[in-house]
């Protein structure tokens, strides 16, 4: 399975929008995109799912391009609790983690 | 709240020693699933569950890795003749489905000296 990829780290000013962008050119058709973030000493936090169509909820929003072989995460505005580490991932119930991408929020 | 839960929180252990990880999912998932962060890299899956079955154990890094899960609900992993190299965090997470979203708990930090 391969992992996808990220940039390891992130800058964004408070209040702003931010939008992390995630490469998956290996991806199959019934292979999910989750994004997840984490805090340190804590587990992983859901945020968004998708597979072909863009998804919204409260937390974020979530653009997949037509080919699928890239996505977007789009916090749309960033607040300090927002800092984390996110994780692009794609597959059904075998989660292939990557390193993630670290997110700074400035105030 | 009600999600899912893991003990315990740390764990400092001797090395050749058994620990046994225990994980509550969250009540109604029928999918459970292990996974490990070594420090400073990615989580590393090993084991998922549906209902109190393992379809899936690719991930176990060795014979000395087992889980298990009764009653459709809490699983174990046991971890036997410890080394240093499994020092890590290990995570558990459940669905009410697989291909569900997981919720993760808090993990359980395990030391070995």
């Amino acid at each position: 399975d391969a992992k996808t990829t990220q940039p390891n780290s992130m800058e964004s000013n408070e209040e702003e929008p931010v939008h992390l962008p995630c490469n998956h050119s290996t991806i199959s058709g019934t292979d999910y995109i989750h994004w997840y973030r984490q805090l340190p000493s804590q587990g992983p936090e859901y945020v968004i799912h998708g597979l072909t169509s863009n998804v919204n909820n409260r937390m974020a929003s979530l653009a997949i391009a037509e080919d699928r072989k890239s996505s977007t995460l789009i916090l749309h505005r960033a607040t300090l609790r927002d800092a984390a580490v996110y994780y692009c991932i794609r597959g059904t119930y075998k989660y292939i983690f990557g390193t993630g991408t670290r997110l700074k929020v400035l105030a | 709240g009600a999600g899912v839960s893991q003990s315990p929180s740390n764990k400092v252990t001797e090395k050749g020693k058994d620990v046994e990880l225990r994980c509550d999912p969250i009540s109604g998932h029928t999918a459970l699933y292990w996974y490990r962060q070594s420090l400073g890299q990615g989580l590393e899956f090993l084991i998922y569950f549906q209902g109190n079955s393992a379809p899936d154990k690719s991930g176990l890094p060795s014979d000395r890795f087992s889980a298990e899960r009764t009653g459709g609900s809490v699983s174990t992993l046991t971890i036997q003749r410890t080394q240093q190299e499994d020092s890590a965090v290990y995570l558990c997470a459940s669905s009410r489905i697989i291909d569900q979203p997981q919720h993760f708990g808090d993990g359980t930090r395990l030391s070995i000296l």
